[in-house]
């Protein structure tokens, strides 16, 4: 099962930042956080990931919380090329990817 | 920028063929998976290989399923007898290394549909 859980669907007007949220309180201390997203049925493409600290790639911003039981993918300006589902993943140690269901973002103009 | 592909895009066949669905990995990758996508429904990890064996597999996985990396490039998922229940997006996926920096890379995908 997954280990982290999302709210099912979020809408974003265009040029706004979304901020999707995503719980993993049952993760340990040396479990990163893994983003992706699939957009209508491509091959889910990795965003960013994070231990600890706040991370930043081209793509988005990952922010954790302290007690590292909560984070939070930003995309700062989101386009309608962004509007997809958004998976927050904490891998295993083999490394395999468990998806949830995730949260279907809509951007709309 | 290097990518996974995938071949064929769309395979269609017969309940009761075998098919093999064919991946090319990033070339300096040393991971490699399948996932599967049945339409409306979550992706689900098969099964993972790493040199030159499976490490890991899921209950899906059963022993109509075989994965094979039969050159230094391709990675393969064999399918012996297909069942109507098959049909997916089937997702080859690479990484590169271990630790903890696990980043797959997945290819487009190719549509398989048993009739």
């Amino acid at each position: 099962d997954a280990k982290t859980t999302q709210p099912p669907s979020m809408d974003c007007a265009e040029g706004r930042a979304a901020n999707l949220p995503c719980n993993h309180s049952t993760i340990s201390g040396n479990e990163y956080v893994y983003w992706y997203r699939q957009i209508h049925s491509q091959g889910p493409q990795y965003i960013i990931h994070g231990l600890k600290n706040n991370e930043t790639n081209e793509m988005a911003s990952l922010i954790i919380t302290e007690d590292r039981k909560s984070s939070t993918l930003i995309l700062p300006h989101a386009t309608l090329r962004d509007t997809a589902v958004y998976y927050c993943i904490a891998p295993d140690q083999g490394g395999k990817l468990i998806f949830g269901q995730g949260t279907e973002l809509s951007v709309k103009p | 920028e290097p990518e996974v592909t995938q071949t064929p895009s769309h395979q269609v066949t017969q309940m009761g063929q075998e098919v093999i669905l064919r991946c090319v990995p990033i070339s300096n990758h040393l991971y490699f998976y399948w996932y599967r996508q049945i339409l409306g429904q979550k992706v689900e990890f098969l099964v993972s290989f790493y040199n030159n064996e499976i490490s890991e597999k899921s209950e899906i996985f059963d022993d109509q399923f075989s994965v094979e990396r039969p050159d230094g490039s391709n990675f393969t998922l064999k399918i012996r007898s297909t069942k109507l229940e098959d049909s997916a997006m089937y997702f080859c996926a690479s990484r590169w290394t271990s630790g903890f920096s696990y980043e797959q890379y997945f290819g487009p995908g190719t549509r398989l549909t048993v009739t």
